[in-house]
């Protein structure tokens, strides 16, 4: 079945650092979503992106989906401590509604 | 809306008994997920319903594990008989479908924890 890397599992930085979070998929993707998981929360929807080659912005998150629709990235510019949690990329199924979470990356970020 | 509603939050049980967690999702949405969550790995999905039907329940560990949507405001996911490697986060998540962004909206959990 459909399967998703996602690198790094853990990152910490110093606040005011950039970060990125990079999610691969073994086959070409209808859509992808990104979550964020506070600690002790649930998961909470950010973006979805369909397009190739597709950005989107929403303050200092920029989301990127690869060309080819088989990768996607998330990138933090000068982090802050409200940025701690896990962040996780879904592959999403247009037709079947599936929905597939990749193992996530985990944000820690030192004031 | 009060956005889908899990309960019980925390469950404590003991091993062997028979553990049944419950989902009210949102209003209006057709699909519906249960997904777990360990640190180990991570956020699985076990099984999905639409407009009541399961679709996909390849990811239900094995045939302790049981889920039923008996109308669109309800399901329950059971576990009988419970053990302690079920011990985790075990999350109800409900979509729309159609066009536009197909965000999945989760509850709180249930913390489970088998001893």
């Amino acid at each position: 079945g459909q399967q998703v890397m996602q690198i790094p599992q853990y990152q910490h930085v110093q606040e005011g650092e950039d970060f990125t979070t990079y999610c691969n998929s073994s086959t070409t993707l209808s859509n992808i979503q990104w979550y964020k998981q506070r600690p002790g929360g649930h998961p909470v929807f950010l973006i979805q992106l369909v397009k190739s080659g597709e950005v989107k912005k929403q303050k200092r998150l920029t989301f990127q989906f690869g060309e080819a629709k088989k990768n996607s990235s998330l990138h933090i510019t000068a982090t802050q401590t409200t940025d701690v949690g896990t962040y996780f990329c879904a592959l999403g199924s247009g037709n079947t509604g599936k929905l597939i979470f990749g193992q996530g990356t985990t944000l820690q970020v030192k004031p | 809306d009060a956005g889908v509603i899990q309960s019980p939050r925390h469950e404590v049980t003991e091993m062997g008994q028979e553990v049944t967690l419950r989902c009210k999702p949102i209003s209006g949405h057709d699909y519906l997920f249960w997904y777990r969550q360990t640190m180990m790995r991570g956020l699985e999905l076990l099984i999905y319903f639409n407009n009541n039907v399961p679709i996909d329940d390849s990811g239900m560990p094995e045939d302790r594990f049981s889920a039923k949507m008996p109308n669109a405001s309800f399901s329950t996911l059971k576990i009988q008989p419970s053990e302690p490697r079920d011990s985790a986060v075990y999350f109800c998540a409900s979509s729309l479908s159609g066009t536009g962004a197909k965000e999945a909206f989760f509850g709180q959990g249930t913390r489970l924890t088998v001893v």
